[in-house]
């Protein structure tokens, strides 16, 4: 199916580790990019390709991908990462694809 | 310095018309696709089309395919997305994002937004 699935809602202790991840069936066939989006802000991109970050993206945050699932990793979470964060990739027909979304809380 | 600068927040009533633009600066529009994303409030992302300046070929997601329409003017780098008639259920940010040049597909410059509220 053309559709890219992420949990709703993650957690994690400040300076801990948390995984988001991105299921769907292109991502068999394509990478995910991820995208971090503060409330009232725009996305930023942090993730795209095997595993690049963007200039000025800390190097807490990681990329993989693995059968139908890419993974977003941030070690040692920072208050500064409590945010939504979306996967995006591409299908067969040429069409970009969305995640559903995960928010991510720092406790 | 690269950027893409959107225009400024609308409100119209159902079936008005609605051209909303976003300009981008810094590096050569011509050769990076632009994309459309739509936010509903407290909802996620959609991709809603995408348009390559350089020869105005676009692409639409089946979502929006004869909703909206996608246009851009090289000579001023500025990409557009245009409503012929709104709806309340077009209330929404949409934001334009460029497509990053490597093989994967990727958006890494966003404008701010473009706030669009349509009520009667």
């Amino acid at each position: 199916s053309s559709e890219l699935t992420q949990d709703p809602a993650v957690s994690v202790a400040l300076g801990q580790t948390v995984r988001i991840t991105c299921q769907g069936d292109s991502l068999r066939s394509y990478y995910a990019s991820w995208y971090q989006q503060k409330p009232g802000q725009a996305p930023v991109l942090v993730i795209y390709g095997k595993n690049n970050r963007p200039s000025g993206i800390p190097d807490r945050f990681s990329g993989s991908s693995s059968g139908n699932t890419a993974s977003l990793t941030i070690t040692g979470a920072q208050a500064e990462d409590e945010a939504d964060y979306y996967c995006n990739s591409r299908d067969s027909s040429g069409n970009h694809l969305f995640g559903t979304g995960t928010k991510v809380t720092v406790l | 310095e690269v950027q893409l600068v959107q225009s400024g927040a609308e409100v119209k009533k159902p079936g008005e018309s609605l051209k909303i633009s976003c300009k981008g600066s810094g590096y050569s529009f011509t050769s990076y696709w632009i994309g459309w994303v739509r936010q509903m409030p407290g909802k996620g992302l959609e991709w809603m089309g995408i348009i390559y300046p350089g020869d105005s070929d676009t692409r639409y997601s089946p979502s929006f395919q004869g909703q909206v329409t996608i246009s851009a003017d090289k000579s001023i780098s500025t990409a557009y997305l245009q409503w012929s008639s709104l709806k309340a259920s077009d209330t929404a940010m949409y934001y334009c994002a460029r497509r990053g040049q490597l093989a994967d597909w990727y958006f890494d410059l966003w404008g701010r937004g473009t706030l669009v509220t349509v009520s009667s």
